[in-house]
Order: structure tokens, then C-alpha cells, then sequence
């Protein structure tokens, strides 16, 4: 079976950082996924992870242990905009991917 | 990455009827798949659409009631049939394709209301 955990909501101020934390099990890995998405938008691509270790990419880094099942996504110095859901998905080889229920983050000023 | 166009974008229906969702792609893909997204609640795998071939469904899911097309590479197309006001969701496709760095694609939603 295949079972992917995140919160459900978090809260952050404006400047702060936020990490949102996911755990997953599945019968097959080739690849976490991270997207963020805007209520009333499709899903937009932020990260991915294969390898262990810390990926970075501007404000936002993602981390993956492979041993332990766990990805983290690190969001610094966060803006109004970045209020949105934030989607781990985990890729199967040559399958979807299968997402998580997303964790709705608030920035408030 | 490959770019989805997905239409229509939003569409209100009576129940009991039947709507067909297209998306098509700029370039080929190894693959296609659709979502639905209810209110609220993340993205949850309807099938996987086989170019050629009957459409492989996830458990909860059946052809009857979500009949799917793949006649080629870069099209498919997702009905919901007999509808009725639960299936009023966000329906979502993606495509995967092997050359892209990170591989999946998706399109802009299909915003469906059941009344």
C-alpha cells in the first residue's frame, strides 16, 4: 500500500521560515515531489528529490532521507504570496504520482 | 516540459448528464494520467490512460462511470457520466514524459459543478 503524511495546516508570519514535513511509505520509490498550489489553480512544480540530501533552489529547499521515508520542504523568508497548499507527491517508476493531502500554510503580516 | 491545454476550464451541468473533458498536448508523452480534486482535499489518481488501450483505474474508480480516451501521443479525453452532485470537483490531467528533467506536467483544471 502506499501512504504519504503531511499537516494539514500551518501558520507563519511574513520573513519567517516554515518547514513542512512528510512522510511516506510505498511499495515502490523513484522520486519525491513537491508542488505548491494556489486555491483555484493547477499544481506548479517546486522540487524534486531522488537522492538523499538538501536540494536548494532560491527561497525554498527540499530534503530527503531515503532510510527513513521522510522529505522536508523549507520555505525562508516567506511573503504574503507564498500562502498556498503545498503538495508531496511520490513517483513509482514509470507511474503518477501519488500526492499526499497537502498542507494549507497561511503568512500572515 | 510538455505544456497541457485542458478545456473546457470550468463547466456547470444537471445531473444525470454527462460531461467530456479534453486535454491536449504540445509534444508527445510517455504517458497520461487524470486527477480529481474535491473540495478542499488534495489530488486523488482516477487512471492511468493508455495510448491505444483501455485505461488502467484506481481502486474506487470505474470505466462505466469515467469512461477515458487515449487515440494517440498527445490527446486524451476524461468523461464523467451520469453525473451526480458529488461529482463536483476539480478534474485534473497530467502528462510524464521520460526527456523532462523532472517529468510531470499538468494541465489547468477542469472546474465542475453538479447541480
Amino acid at each position: 500500500g502506499q501512504n504519504i503524511d503531511q499537516p494539514t495546516e500551518m501558520t507563519a508570519t511574513e520573513g519567517a521560515i516554515v518547514q513542512i514535513n512528510c512522510t511516506y511509505q510505498t511499495s515502490g520509490f523513484n522520486g519525491l515531489f513537491w508542488y505548491q498550489q494556489h486555491a483555484g489553480e493547477a499544481p506548479t512544480f517546486l522540487s524534486y528529490n531522488v537522492l538523499d540530501g538538501l536540494e536548494e533552489k532560491g527561497r525554498f529547499s527540499s530534503f530527503l532521507s531515503r532510510s527513513k521515508g521522510y522529505s522536508y520542504l523549507l520555505l525562508k523568508e516567506l511573503q504574503m504570496k507564498d500562502s498556498a497548499s503545498y503538495l508531496c507527491a511520490v513517483n513509482q517508476a514509470g507511474t503518477a504520482l501519488i500526492f499526499g493531502k497537502g498542507t494549507t500554510l497561511s503568512v500572515s503580516s | 516540459s510538455a505544456v497541457i491545454s485542458q478545456k473546457p476550464s470550468r463547466d456547470i451541468c444537471q445531473r444525470g448528464t454527462s460531461l467530456t473533458i479534453q486535454c491536449q498536448v504540445d509534444s508527445q508523452v510517455t504517458m497520461m494520467f487524470w486527477y480529481r480534486q474535491q473540495p478542499g482535499q488534495s489530488l486523488t489518481l482516477i487512471a492511468t490512460a493508455n495510448q491505444g488501450s483501455e485505461a488502467t483505474y484506481e481502486s474506487g474508480f470505474v470505466i462505466d462511470k469515467f469512461p477515458i480516451s487515449r487515440p494517440n501521443l498527445t490527446f486524451s479525453t476524461l468523461t464523467v457520466s451520469n453525473m451526480s452532485p458529488e461529482d463536483s470537483s476539480i478534474y485534473l490531467c497530467s502528462a510524464y514524459t521520460e526527456t523532462a528533467y523532472y517529468g510531470y506536467t499538468f494541465g489547468s483544471g477542469t472546474r465542475l459543478t453538479v447541480v
